[in-house]
């Protein structure tokens, strides 16, 4: 079983739509999770850390559901600037960021 | 704002041949990390690194592979003797200790294995 897992799509939406992305991970031990963003040929950026309690940083919400180990990112209103592909990360108890295979998003006029 | 940087950005060579990657990581983060990603596919971790050795390294990171942090700045990444399946984008990351830090990631290193 892939340690953290993802649908790469392509999610293919109009602007201002509502998309959503999962992600499941398969260490029960995980202590941290991320979303990430990662554009053509380019390094992963921080997009937002994924708390217990659920978190938003404008557009974006990120929640954790623990007992059924996944991750969701909603996106709100989309921006043409918003496609990109998602990257799932999560972090066990070695401290190493283990990534899944990304989400591809493209958001069309 | 502190970021991690890489050179080359881009490396070409032989077949055979050794490459050295050269990073360096944020100044006051602990954990250093490299990684790979093949055109079209996931970010592979290889190895990482803590307090001046190997914490940690996946199946690819083999005999082939080192790794050196010769000075208080530089983290490198050797391969001795490269194959044209190593082609592919290695990211340098670094973080702070503790397992809710984030890392960062440099710009990358595109190296095409000919």
């Amino acid at each position: 079983r892939k340690e953290v897992e993802q649908d790469p799509g392509p999610f293919n939406v109009p602007e201002g739509a509502t998309v959503a992305f999962n992600c499941t991970y398969s260490n029960s031990a995980s202590q941290s999770f991320f979303w990430y963003r990662q554009d053509c040929r380019k390094e992963p950026k921080l997009l937002m850390s994924v708390y217990s309690s659920g978190n938003e940083d404008g557009r974006f919400t990120a929640q954790l559901n623990r007992a059924s180990q996944y991750i969701s990112l909603l996106i709100r209103d989309s921006k043409l600037s918003d496609s990109a592909t998602y990257l799932c990360v999560v972090k066990g108890g070695s401290y190493i960021p283990t990534f899944g295979r990304g989400t591809s998003l493209i958001v069309h006029p | 704002e502190p970021e991690v940087t890489q050179t080359p950005s881009h490396q070409v060579t032989q077949m055979g041949q050794e490459v050295i990657l050269r990073c360096v990581p944020i100044s006051n983060h602990l954990y250093f990390y490299w990684y790979r990603q093949i055109l079209g596919q996931k970010v592979e971790f290889l190895v990482s690194f803590y307090n001046n050795e190997i914490s940690e390294k996946s199946e690819i990171f083999d005999d082939q592979f080192s790794v050196e942090r010769p000075d208080g700045s530089n983290f490198t990444l050797k391969i001795r003797s490269t194959k044209l399946e190593d082609s592919a984008m290695y990211f340098c990351a670094s973080s702070e200790a503790g397992a809710y830090t984030e890392a960062f990631f440099g710009q990358g290193t595109r190296l095409t294995v000919v």
